[in-house]
């Protein structure tokens, strides 16, 4: 069973735009909510996380929208550029974390 | 953020002889580490939860005398691929977490031919 679903799988945006990344999960435990960044060959690094004491959390470009009730997250990357093109993971943790299968980012140049 | 270290970050080796994966924290002390598989185009597959001083912990399906794990100190992990074969080919990726974050090493890719 799937405990965090992501999409869309992949997404492409022109360059300047905004890139949305969703993520939803069931388990109501979880309370730690990262995002990460992965290019190829490379391991995931750490973009942006929220607790589910807040509703939003700004780094920069990147913006993490959380919605407790309906167990929703997402990404947003403004003013996308192609150095953002990659795969980004959604996950969610108590004590174990999940991931998300991932979104293929392509920003066109 | 943290930096958690893996070695080596390319590896081939025969089928039948065994390979070993070092994870380490580098700027911090980790009593539990994670070791993760990932197939091309695939999310992350928790393999097993490496703990200071005691037994790893597999998550069903891993094969725990396949995958040898041991987390001697605070600062390394190893993963050991014993018998290695072609099927055993993939991404492995160590984390390990520290103020409530969770960083990522940058992966090993095993090739067994």
């Amino acid at each position: 069973q799937q405990q965090v679903k992501q999409s869309p799988q992949s997404l492409i945006v022109q360059k300047g735009g905004i890139s949305i990344i969703n993520c939803a999960y069931e388990n109501t435990a979880f309370d730690y909510f990262p995002w990460y960044q992965q290019f190829p060959g490379k391991g995931p690094a750490l973009l942006i996380a929220i607790r589910p004491d807040v509703s939003e959390k700004k780094e920069g470009r990147f913006t993490i929208s959380f919605n407790k009730s309906a167990k929703q997250f997402s990404l947003h990357i403004m003013d996308s550029q192609p150095g953002d093109s990659a795969t980004y993971f959604c996950a969610a943790s108590d004590d174990k974390i999940i991931f998300g299968k991932g979104t293929r980012l392509h920003i066109l140049p | 953020g943290a930096v958690v270290s893996q070695h080596p970050s390319r590896v081939i080796c025969k089928s039948g002889t065994s390979v070993k994966i070092e994870c380490r924290s580098l700027d911090f002390q980790a009593t539990t580490m994670f070791w993760y598989r990932q197939f091309p185009k695939q999310s992350l597959m928790l393999m097993a939860t490496s703990n200071e001083g005691s037994k790893a912990t597999y998550e069903q399906g891993v094969e725990k005398d396949k995958f040898l794990i041991n987390h001697a100190s605070l600062t390394l992990s190893t993963l050991t691929v014993t018998s290695a074969h072609p099927e055993d080919s993939s991404f492995y990726i160590c984390s390990a977490s520290t103020a409530g974050e969770l960083f990522f090493g940058e992966g090993s890719r095993l090739t067994v031919l």
